[in-house]
Order: structure tokens, then sequence, then C-alpha cells
């Protein structure tokens, strides 16, 4: 069974830009979280998304939305880039959103530099 | 006090011999618990998750949770160079919200050939 993808793997924007990041969860997964990784802040929660709504939302500005379509595939969205958006982007797919069923695993991530 | 605790090491072990790695977390209600390798510039992998009491074996890893006392350990025996990387504990500490996983900052090991 294919894992987790993302695209793009690295993506180099300015102060200002917008960036749109996909995720395609591994097949039969419905629920789809992303994360931010920093070296200062480790791995801080984003937003989950399950059956196309958004069920969970970390504590990052409103800059920061995401969607996902009927196929469980997932987007991200960051306008009005800052330097401090500088980070590896992870999304992590499980088959449910039921506790405690609900392991998650980890695509490769994307490397987002802001210049 | 964080939510999730780990001591950052770096933590050497020498090869064959047993690795033992501690999380701490804080909240009682917490139901479920994950243990991820990272490899520098890779993404997390799941190697463990566990939900009850007690331990938990898959080859060379063993997870262990003790509720009462709020941590999850994890074994790794017969250490290999391979198991060289960042572990990262994590817990589901909101039963209505399954994606609401904290991750703790992580312990580097280093096995030493």
């Amino acid at each position: 069974k294919a894992g987790v993808t993302q695209t793009p793997r690295y993506l180099i924007k300015t102060r200002g830009q917008q960036v749109t990041l996909s995720c395609s969860p591994i097949s039969g997964h419905r629920s789809v979280s992303w994360y931010q990784q920093t070296p200062g802040q480790g791995l801080q929660f984003l937003f989950e998304y399950f059956s196309e709504t958004q069920r969970n939302k970390g504590n990052f500005p409103g800059r920061f939305s995401g969607r996902q379509f009927s196929n469980s595939r997932s987007e991200m969205n960051v306008s009005t880039l800052e330097l401090g958006d500088s980070a590896l982007y992870l999304c992590a797919s499980s088959y449910t959103n039921r506790v405690p069923y609900n392991e998650q695993f980890f695509g490769p991530g994307t490397r987002l530099t802001v210049l | 006090q964080k939510e999730v605790e780990q001591n950052s090491g770096p933590l050497s072990v020498p090869e064959g011999a047993i690795a033992s790695l501690n999380c701490t977390y804080s909240d009682r209600g917490s139901q479920s618990f994950f243990w991820y390798r990272q490899y520098s510039g890779k993404s997390p992998e799941l190697i463990m998750f566990i939900y009850s009491n007690g331990d938990k074996e898959d080859g060379r890893f063993t997870a262990q949770l003790n509720k009462a006392s709020q941590y999850v350990s994890l074994l790794i025996r017969d250490s290999q160079p391979s198991d060289s990387a960042t572990y990262l504990c994590a817990v589901n500490s909101d039963y209505s919200s399954a994606s609401k996983i904290i991750f703790g900052s992580g312990t580097r090991l280093s096995i030493r050939p």
C-alpha cells in the first residue's frame, strides 16, 4: 500500500507571497492532519480534516488554512508568508479519528524556505 | 509544565545494549500513546503505539505504559547503529479529539559501535 505523499518536497518563497501544499493520504484513510516542525518549536499541530470537514485547529494565525477534498486529499495554504514560516510541513493520515485507534502515518514533508 | 516531556539527550548506548527512552505526560485522561523515530532530515516514522497499561512488544522494541504514574517508555533491545535517531513520544490528550496529538521535543539516541 502506498504511503502518504506530499508535494512539492521543497519550496522557496519570498515574504508576502502565498503557498499551497498538497497531501495525499494512504488509500482508505479519511483523516488528514497537518503539522509544522521547526528546530525551536518541535512538532506543532496545525489542523485536522475528516470527511472534508475541519475537525480541529491548532494555535496558528488565520494565514494558515486548509481544505480536504472528497477523495480525502488535502491542501494547506499559507498567505502573506513571513520569515518565521520557514519550516518542515508534515501531513499525517489515519484511518479513523476515533480514539484510541488513531495512529497517524506521516508523509515525507514539504520543506518551505521563506526569504 | 510541558504537556509531554522527554529528556533531549543525547543518550549514548553501546551497540548490542538496551536503550531505554522515557516520556512523561501531564493529562491523566490521555488515551493513546505513540513512539516515532525520526532520522535527520526525514519525517517521523511510527514504530510503536500503545493504549493499555503494561508492555507491548514488537521485535526489538517494547513500549511500556503506566497510566497511574503518567509515563510511557520505549526499550530497544540489541541496539544497532541504525537505531541512532531522534525518538518522539506523542500523546493523545483529548479524548474527544483524536487529532490533538501532542508531541514531546524528542530524545536523540546515539548507538556507539
